[in-house]
């Protein structure tokens, strides 16, 4: 069946540090989506990437979709406390609706004052 | 405009007790999906459905868990005779109509259920 991994699974960096998480699907995504989840909290939408190749920034945030539709990163720039969290990758389950999401395994962020 | 609301936030049940999990959608919202979500775990797709529709159960249990979504109301998230295993985080998240944007899911506060 459809897989979505996202690597690592936990990251621990000084603030200030840059931090990437990446995530890969086993099939070609026709768009890929990023949540955040605060510890104790619940999973918000942060941005969907449709096009081949596509990079969008929010502030100190950076988005990119693969050329091939089958991965895709985050990365965060001077990482600061208030990043901490999960980030999960979701895309459209495969088979399924386009409604229907695949959310990958997480990578967990720590943030060190 | 609220956000989508789960009651109730924390559950407690007993071995062989049933749980009943309420999710109310944003309003002018008319999908609703179920994940679940262990410790230290992603979110496991459950159930899809539309009002009065099971879209997709694909990810439900066949025994025990059910699911609806009636013409007026919540959508109930059933869970007959729980386990220990049950006891997760169980989240419920909605999106808008067909032609309306982004195809984003908005989550609510999750319920917490622990079987003892």
């Amino acid at each position: 069946g459809q897989q979505v991994m996202q690597i690592p699974q936990y990251q621990h960096v000084q603030e200030g540090e840059d931090f990437t998480t990446y995530c890969n699907s086993s099939t070609t995504l026709s768009n890929i989506q990023w949540y955040k989840q605060r510890p104790g909290g619940h999973p918000v939408f942060l941005i969907q990437l449709v096009k081949s190749g596509e990079v969008k920034k929010q502030k100190r945030l950076t988005f990119q979709f693969g050329e091939a539709k089958k991965n895709s990163s985050l990365h965060i720039t001077a990482t600061q406390t208030t990043d901490v969290g999960t980030y999960f990758c979701a895309g459209p389950h495969f088979g399924g609706s386009a409604r229907q999401l695949t959310f990958g395994s997480g990578t967990q962020l720590t943030v060190l004052p | 405009n609220a956000g989508v609301m789960q009651n109730p936030r924390h559950l407690v049940r007993r071995r062989g007790q049933e749980a009943r999990l309420r999710c109310s959608p944003m309003k002018g919202h008319s999908h609703v999906y179920w994940y679940r979500q262990l410790p230290e775990e992603g979110l496991k797709f459950m159930v899809y459905l539309q009002k009065e529709n099971i879209i997709d159960e694909s990810g439900m249990p066949k025994e025990r868990f059910s699911a609806e979504f009636p013409k007026e109301g919540p959508s109930i998230l059933r869970i007959q005779q729980v386990v220990r295993g049950d006891s997760a985080a169980y989240f419920c998240a909605s999106s808008p109509p067909r032609g309306r944007g982004l195809l984003e899911q908005y989550f609510g506060p999750g319920t917490r259920l622990t079987v003892t």
